[in-house]
């Protein structure tokens, strides 16, 4: 299958400070990526759409200003992170595809917000 | 009620057991099939792909669909310890490829 390489795998922050999420897609253009939070013992939750070269589409509830989302190429995705605090511990996850191609998903990124 | 509907478990079978996972669904617009195997802190690792009613089988593992029942199952012959894991299934439509997820089955397998 397709290879989606997400760094970091876990990153430790102060609360306030901003945190960057990369999603690569390494041997596939992804015109698409999707950005997911897991929380222990739960299912995937859909954050965001990202589209090449548009603005990101968010689920309902999640706000746009906090967790930025670019896409720059077909390429790379990234998450920021913004201001973050306890709450936003999570464990974050991308994903990328084409068509109606399954989905391949990056190795996740644990965040601890301190 | 939620468009897909997994048992979260936990299930504990012994080394060797057939395991069988499970899902439904309420949404007749998903044609695509998706069982996805996660270790704990990591990414979902894509196990089967489907898109027809039938089974299909790679290895240890069959996926299974039944589209008029709306329903779908996983089953992994001979498992083992290296099996424990939660099993997510997933689902889409034919327009775009956001993904549907069941709250994925906790697997113990026990030597």
């Amino acid at each position: 299958g397709a290879v989606v390489s997400q760094h970091p795998s876990r990153v430790i922050c102060k609360s306030g400070t901003s945190v960057k999420i990369e999603c690569r897609s390494l041997d596939f253009q992804a015109t698409t990526m999707f950005w997911y939070r897991q929380f222990p013992k739960q299912s995937l939750m859909l954050m965001a759409t990202s589209n090449e070269g548009s603005k990101a589409t968010y689920e309902q509830g999640v706000e746009k200003d906090k967790f930025l989302i670019n896409h720059a190429s077909l390429t790379l995705s990234t998450l920021t992170v913004t201001s973050a605090h306890p709450e936003d511990s999570s464990f974050y996850i991308c994903s990328g595809g084409w068509g109606n191609t399954e989905a391949f998903f990056g190795q996740g990124t644990r965040l601890t917000v301190v | 009620q939620k468009e897909v509907e997994q048992d979260p478990g936990p299930l504990s079978v012994p080394e060797g057991a057939i395991v069988s996972l499970n899902c439904t669904y309420s949404n007749s617009a998903f044609q695509y099939f998706m069982w996805y195997r996660q270790y704990s802190r990591k990414g979902p690792e894509l196990l089967m792909y489907t898109y027809s009613s039938g089974n299909k089988e790679d290895g240890r593992f069959t996926a299974q669909v039944d589209k008029s029942s709306k329903y779908i199952s996983l089953f992994i012959r001979d498992s083992q310890p290296s099996d424990s894991a939660t099993y997510l299934c997933a689902m889409k439509g034919n327009s775009g490829y956001a993904l549907n997820f069941g709250k994925g089955t906790s697997l113990l397998v026990t030597p």
